[in-house]
């Protein structure tokens, strides 16, 4: 079964306007992290961000946020007043802390953003 | 501080010949990843290394794929032979000893024709 659950296949918005990835995650383990990666036309998967199922606090890191919900099982990441250079696909990844799973990444399908000037 | 090295950046081949990919991680990154990421999709993970061990190899295609990491630090990735269905995005991928965040190289775009 598929751990990393991305519905949007792909979201195009005008510069400026805001833009909200979702990302639905499914594990057993009471232990894991949370990652959001960007994959801009180059083809290099860049780390964003990192949450671990202990810490529901959400963060705003510059135009980067994201919402994160136990309860739902979300963890869902925006852009605020986006730029051209944020096209890119961005992929959502569980690392679960099982000996056997931990450091393992299950990624998403990932999204395609594109934002036009 | 130099990021994930990975050569070549594009390799193109005929089926059924060999191909091999090269990794260099983070400076005193202990854990390395090689990873498949096919077109539209998430990356997948072929084998991961601690040191010079590797301790998940589980979802390598061992008949065609191997892999090795001699003096742990730097990778090597084989396909002998490579199929048409081998045509993917080989991403590397390192990380410190927590583990908690891991770090992609360019990766090594692969046509097999």
């Amino acid at each position: 079964a598929q751990k990393v659950t991305q519905a949007q296949t792909e979201i195009s918005v005008v510069e400026k306007e805001d833009v909200t990835l979702d990302c639905v995650y499914e594990t057993r383990d009471t232990t894991y992290y949370l990652f959001w990666y960007k994959q801009p036309p180059s083809g290099e998967l860049v780390f964003l961000i990192r949450r671990n199922s202990f810490d529901e606090q959400n963060e705003i890191s510059g135009r980067y946020s994201w919402n994160f919900q136990k309860s739902t099982s979300s963890f869902n990441f925006t852009i605020t007043a986006s730029q051209v250079v944020d096209s890119a696909v961005y992929f959502c990844a569980l690392s679960e802390a099982s000996t056997d799973s931990w450091g393992k990444l299950q990624f998403g399908a990932g999204t395609q953003v594109v934002v036009t000037p | 501080e130099a990021g994930v090295v990975q050569s070549p950046r594009y390799k193109i081949i005929e089926k059924k010949q060999p191909v091999a990919f090269w990794c260099n991680p983070i400076s005193g990154h202990n854990t390395l990843y090689w990873y498949l990421q096919n077109l539209g999709q998430g990356p997948e993970l072929l084998i991961r290394y601690e040191n010079e061990e590797a301790v998940d190899d589980s979802q390598l295609p061992k008949d065609r794929f191997s892999a090795e990491r001699l003096k742990g630090v730097d990778s090597t990735l084989k396909i002998q032979p490579a199929e048409l269905g081998d045509s993917a995005v080989y991403l590397c991928a390192s990380s410190g000893w927590s583990r908690d965040t891991q770090y992609f190289g360019p990766g090594t775009r692969l046509t097999v024709l």
